[in-house]
């Protein structure tokens, strides 16, 4: 099983949809959690991080659940320019100190006129 | 302007060579991380640096050396060793090496390596 999942989409939608992704994780000890977004040949960057309570950023909302060890994004009135590859995100604590992130295979997003 | 830069941006290598991708940030960060991204796959971390003159193996470290003799530089190298070295190379930089608050990892823009 791999530490983070998450379908691979593409989700084809709409502009103006809400589309929902979700990733699943399989350590419990994760620490923290985040949706990175990646655009096609470019670096990953952080969208936003996740917290236990839910958090919201404009359009975007993110939400965790640590006993079913879910994490969701959901998009409102997507933009054409939120199309992109959307990576799932966990971190744990590395032996010794430091931290590790480990990254979902993503899921595509388009978004059509 | 702060931030991370690679170079080159797309190498190509002939087999049995080595050849050494930059990283270099200006952001006085202590940590910095090598990724490889392959199509359908996640980025896997393959060496990661806590602090200046120290790095630890990731989950895929085989066929790949690193050093950190300078805190805004951590170059990676592929060897021979590695097997299929073709991949998208991402290096990254985080602020604080430990700790239960997270820092936000920033990444460069890549080097695309390509096997001859």
């Amino acid at each position: 099983r791999k530490e983070v999942e998450q379908d691979p989409g593409p989700f084809n939608v709409p502009e103006g949809a809400t589309v929902a992704f979700n990733c699943t994780y399989s350590n419990s000890a994760s620490q923290s959690f985040f949706w990175y977004r990646q655009d096609c040949r470019k670096e990953p960057k952080l969208l936003m991080s996740v917290y236990s309570s839910g958090n919201e950023d404009g359009r975007f909302t993110a939400q965790l659940n640590r006993a079913s060890q879910y994490i969701s994004l959901l998009i409102r009135d997507s933009k054409l320019s939120d199309s992109a590859t959307y990576l799932c995100v966990v971190r744990s604590i590395l032996t010794g100190g430091g931290n590790k992130l480990t990254f979902g295979t993503g899921t595509q997003l388009k978004v059509e006129l | 302007d702060g931030g991370i830069t690679q170079s080159p941006k797309y190498l190509f290598r002939k087999e049995g060579q080595n050849v050494t991708l930059s990283c270099e940030q200006n952001l006085n960060h202590d940590a910095m991380y090598w990724y490889r991204q392959d199509p359908g796959q996640g980025l896997r971390l393959i060496y990661y640096s806590q602090i200046v003159n120290d790095f630890q193996k990731g989950d895929i470290a085989e066929g790949y050396s690193v050093s950190r003799e300078k805190k805004e530089s951590f170059p990676l190298t592929v060897t021979s060793a590695q097997k299929n070295p073709t991949a998208f190379y991402l290096c990254a930089s985080s602020v604080n090496t430990g700790g239960l608050s997270y820092n936000e990892q920033f990444f460069g823009p890549g080097t695309r390596l390509t096997v001859l």
